[in-house]
């Protein structure tokens, strides 16, 4: 079936400095990817919705500045979180469709953001 | 605006009890509906879909349209059912997700 990979799992940097987290279709294309960010004990949130070659869509409240977003190729995608603080750290998890291989939406397995 | 609920945060009950899950939303159009299930240590995975009116290990969820809602059911509960489940409607328009804040099932021995 339809596999996301997220890289890295997890993360630890320091204040002020920037991250980036990669999304990876394998075996299939995704023109769209999804970012997500999830807090302990808490559901989904989305964050912005991936576009391959054009601008991301970003969700109301997000700054797109602090989370960047590239979508270059059909299988790759990357938030990179800017100059981090504290409360960013949190869970950060992509998804992605593949058409091909029916209904729902593959997760990948999350990355986990420490800020110090 | 559109949004889902999930009632309870936390479900426990024993093997083979019944269990529900209850999601109710309110949105506009005709959203598709869905639930995802996150076993412990492991990544989100899709469960049902409405639409396919499909039985997934023992559950099923019926759309009712009048009360907005998509419970989601089993009939004998079983310990490897202990998961995080959430019920997410996706507007087809858009084609994003929203989730629940999700429930946590305890299915104790």
């Amino acid at each position: 079936g339809a596999v996301v990979s997220q890289h890295p799992s997890r993360v630890i940097c320091k204040s002020g400095t920037s991250v980036k987290i990669e999304c990876r279709s394998l075996d299939f294309q995704a023109t769209t990817m999804f970012w997500y960010r999830q807090f302990p004990k808490q559901s989904l949130m989305l964050m912005a919705t991936s576009n391959e070659g054009s601008k991301a869509t970003y969700e109301q409240g997000v700054e797109k500045d602090k989370f960047l977003i590239n979508h270059a190729s059909l299988t790759l995608s990357t938030l990179t979180v800017t100059s981090a603080h504290p409360e960013d750290s949190s869970f950060y998890i992509c998804s992605a469709r593949d058409h091909g291989a029916g209904p729902g939406y593959t997760f990948g397995s999350g990355t986990r953001l420490t800020v110090v | 605006a559109q949004r889902v609920t999930q009632p309870e945060k936390l479900l426990s009950v024993f093997k083979g009890a019944p269990v529900e899950l209850k999601c109710n939303y309110s949105y506009s159009g005709s959203p598709e509906l869905f639930w995802y299930v996150q076993y412990s240590r492991q990544r989100l995975q899709l469960l049902l879909r409405h639409i396919s009116r499909e039985s997934i290990k023992g559950f099923t969820a019926d759309l009712n349209k009048g009360e907005t809602s998509f419970h989601l059911k089993k009939p004998f509960a079983q310990e490897e059912d202990s998961a995080m489940y959430y019920c997410a409607p996706m507007n087809s328009g858009y084609s994003t997700l929203t989730f629940g804040k999700g429930t946590m099932l305890l299915v104790s021995p």
